[in-house]
């Protein structure tokens, strides 16, 4: 049975810092790994996706690495900025139509 | 493309009412997710659809709880008789055939 955990469970960070969040998973029969945000009361917001054959993915300041041997996958924040401010969710489907497994999330919080 | 709509965004019920959740997929996509998030908790996956079949129904709770994708409308999700352990935010996803998925904005359901 697939699990993911995230650490840090929460984080704080003055404005312009670079960060990681981590997401850790149990079984490495991916077939991909998405990084979802979620703002307070809304919905979730697709940042990346890796497929398994990939080693990361970049857009604008977010880098997400993948490591399935090691059944982990970080999420890099270059330069924060108070707008990153939202709960970081990463989640895994076992197939391409699979449901897809959440992790607990990490809330960051970016301090102007 | 308007991507995966969710109706109504807030649902208010008394204790003993239906609620009909409703979730249009992505054009092009014929596999639909429900996801539930209780206050303070992670998303846990309920159900999964396509047209006119149940894939997926390991998250569902035995009772009172239904799912519906047919040939033609929305998905449905219904839940029969609420309590007040029911409200929490209600997501669906849509997933093309390569994965990734993207998730509606949420119906928000309130028992009270």
């Amino acid at each position: 049975k697939q699990e993911v955990t995230q650490i840090p469970a929460a984080l704080s960070v003055p404005e312009g810092e670079n960060l990681v969040l981590n997401c850790s998973f149990t079984d490495s029969a991916i077939y991909n790994l998405q990084w979802f945000r979620q703002d307070p009361g809304k919905g979730l917001t697709s940042l990346l996706l890796i497929q398994s054959s990939q080693r990361e993915q970049t857009s604008g300041r977010l880098n997400a690495s993948l490591d399935k041997s090691s059944g982990r996958s970080t999420l890099y924040i270059a330069a924060s900025q108070p707008g990153d401010s939202a709960t970081y969710l990463c989640a895994v489907p076992k197939t391409s139509y699979d449901k897809v497994i959440f992790g607990p999330g990490t809330s960051l919080s970016v301090i102007p | 493309n308007a991507g995966v709509m969710q109706n109504p965004r807030h649902l208010v019920r008394r204790r003993g009412q239906e609620a009909r959740l409703r979730c249009s997929p992505m054009k092009g996509h014929s596999h639909v997710y429900w996801y539930r998030q209780l206050p303070e908790e992670g998303l846990k996956f309920m159900v999964y659809l396509q047209k006119e079949n149940i894939i997926d129904e390991s998250g569902m709770p035995k009772e009172r709880f239904s799912a519906e994708f047919p040939k033609e409308g929305p998905s449905i999700l219904r839940i029969q008789q609420v309590v007040r352990g029911d409200s929490a935010a209600y997501f669906c996803a849509s997933s093309p055939k390569l994965g990734g998925y993207t998730f509606g904005s949420g119906t928000r359901l309130t028992v009270v």
